[in-house]
């Protein structure tokens, strides 16, 4: 059972382009979490989704940043026009239940030149 | 707003050492905490969860206590390891349309041989 598949691993991007960052979740797991986290801070919560529905989207900033799950495929965060401030790693994490332990995967390294 | 407070300072202990990590919440207690590993690039590795009706909790040489007056956990490792080094983070979950786990900043535990 592969656990929480993140890709891509580094994503380089210059000002003003769009990012699109991806994750799939463990077999099985219909929830799952977008986390952001800069160096020597904690993670910050993004969004959380089960299936085609985003349940909790009050971490996410409201313009330029969406998140889906959809039906079939993995679910994807996307950011359009990024700035530098965007640049941070971003951490998926899926679950089984609500109040379930998460399972993570190893994060997209996001860089905004 | 709910808030989860861990030591910002890095604990360097010794080798054989046990190591006592802190994480306070404010407000009103949750119905359990979490706690995770991190290691540096990678994601986050569940380790142990508490109740709230739970005092102790163990898992071979982790222990964790969960006091609901002083809105405290405790993170234990007995025997410590060199390759106990890592970050630790506590997280908790907010029952807010649906749920969402929010975490600590967490402390990174250096253990020297």
């Amino acid at each position: 059972n592969a656990g929480v598949m993140q890709n891509p691993r580094h994503l380089v991007r210059r000002r003003g382009q769009e990012a699109r960052l991806r994750c799939s979740p463990m077999k099985g797991h219909s929830h799952v979490y977008w986390y952001r986290q800069l160096p020597e801070e904690g993670l910050k919560f993004m969004v959380y989704l089960q299936k085609e529905n985003i349940i909790d989207e009050s971490g996410m900033p409201k313009e330029r940043f969406s998140a889906e799950f959809p039906k079939e495929g993995p679910s994807i965060l996307r950011i359009q026009q990024v700035v530098r401030g965007d640049s941070a790693a971003y951490f998926c994490a899926s679950a089984l239940g609500a109040d379930e332990k998460l399972f993570f995967g190893s994060g997209t390294q996001l860089s905004v030149l | 707003s709910q808030k989860i407070e861990q030591n910002s300072e890095a604990l360097n202990i010794q080798e054989g050492k046990t190591a006592t990590l802190t994480c306070n919440y404010t407000n009103y207690s949750p119905a359990y905490l979490q706690w995770y590993r991190q290691d540096p690039g990678r994601g986050p590795v569940f380790l142990l969860l508490i109740r709230e009706n739970e005092k102790e909790k163990r898992k071979e040489r982790l222990k964790v206590t969960f006091d609901t007056t002083l809105k405290q956990s405790l993170f234990h490792i007995t025997a410590s390891q060199p390759a106990d080094s890592a970050t630790y983070l506590c997280a908790h979950l907010i029952y807010n349309q649906g749920g969402k786990l929010i975490f600590g900043q967490g402390t990174e535990l250096s253990v020297k041989p």
